[in-house]
């Protein structure tokens, strides 16, 4: 596997259900990022961690809950979510902390679907 | 206001041609601006990065940015049919603060 890995690429959960997404990346990078993308919005973005501390908590709603357990691993835990909550979900890594300074590379998303 | 703003098209244009894509933003504190590609169904795709007021150039593209104006342009020379695409806008500043706009869709006839 190469660059940044996400699983699973597709989740139809219901409101009451328990999810997590999960992602990897393969290129040594000591920042990772999650991002949700709505039709018809901007790209948001929503939690930031480097080198395993979050750093950045952009006023998501607490049933987002994001873990990085390692440089390379980032999870985010999903539970009682809304229908207004269907979107991509997108995670980033980059080498280092500092989104003015360092190139992100996204992986292939999440397609998630609440119903 | 939109923070950062993009007119939403399409922008047809022939191939062969020169595309032309906007962006606006309204954070005069911003620090680095970015053109991702994005494929429909994909991920986004770093094009081009611009700090510094002026043009970057690299290959097809170039990247225009006047913080005077709070302005950045991305411009493809001889455009392509793989080119179509939509091209997001992204204003960053400091650490942990960027913002993207809603995208420009670009058509490239053959």
């Amino acid at each position: 596997e190469t660059g940044v890995t996400q699983t699973p690429r597709h989740l139809v959960m219901g409101m009451t259900n328990k999810k997590s997404l999960k992602c990897e990346q393969h290129l040594g990078h000591n920042a990772m990022y999650w991002y949700k993308q709505s039709a018809k919005k901007p790209l948001e973005l929503m939690f930031v961690y480097s080198l395993e501390e979050r750093v950045e908590n952009n006023s998501v709603p607490s049933r987002f809950s994001p873990e990085c357990p390692n440089s390379s691993h980032l999870f985010l835990h999903l539970h009682t979510l809304q229908p207004e909550d269907s979107a991509l979900y997108l995670c980033a890594s980059s080498q280092d902390q500092g989104i003015s300074y360092n190139e992100q590379f996204f992986g292939p998303g999440t397609r998630l679907t609440v119903l | 206001q939109k923070e950062v703003e993009q007119n939403s098209g399409p922008l047809s244009v022939p191939e062969g041609a020169i595309a032309s894509l906007n962006c606006t933003y309204s954070d005069r504190g911003s620090q680095s601006f970015f053109w991702y590609r994005q494929y429909s169904g994909k991920s986004p795709e770093l094009i081009m990065f611009i700090y510094s007021n002026g043009d970057k150039e690299d290959g097809r593209f170039t990247a225009q940015l006047n913080k005077a104006s709070q302005y950045v342009s991305l411009l493809i020379r001889d455009s392509q049919p793989s080119d179509s695409a939509t091209y997001l806008c992204a204003a960053a500043r400091g650490y942990q603060k960027v913002t993207f706009g809603t995208g420009t869709k670009l058509q490239v006839i053959p």
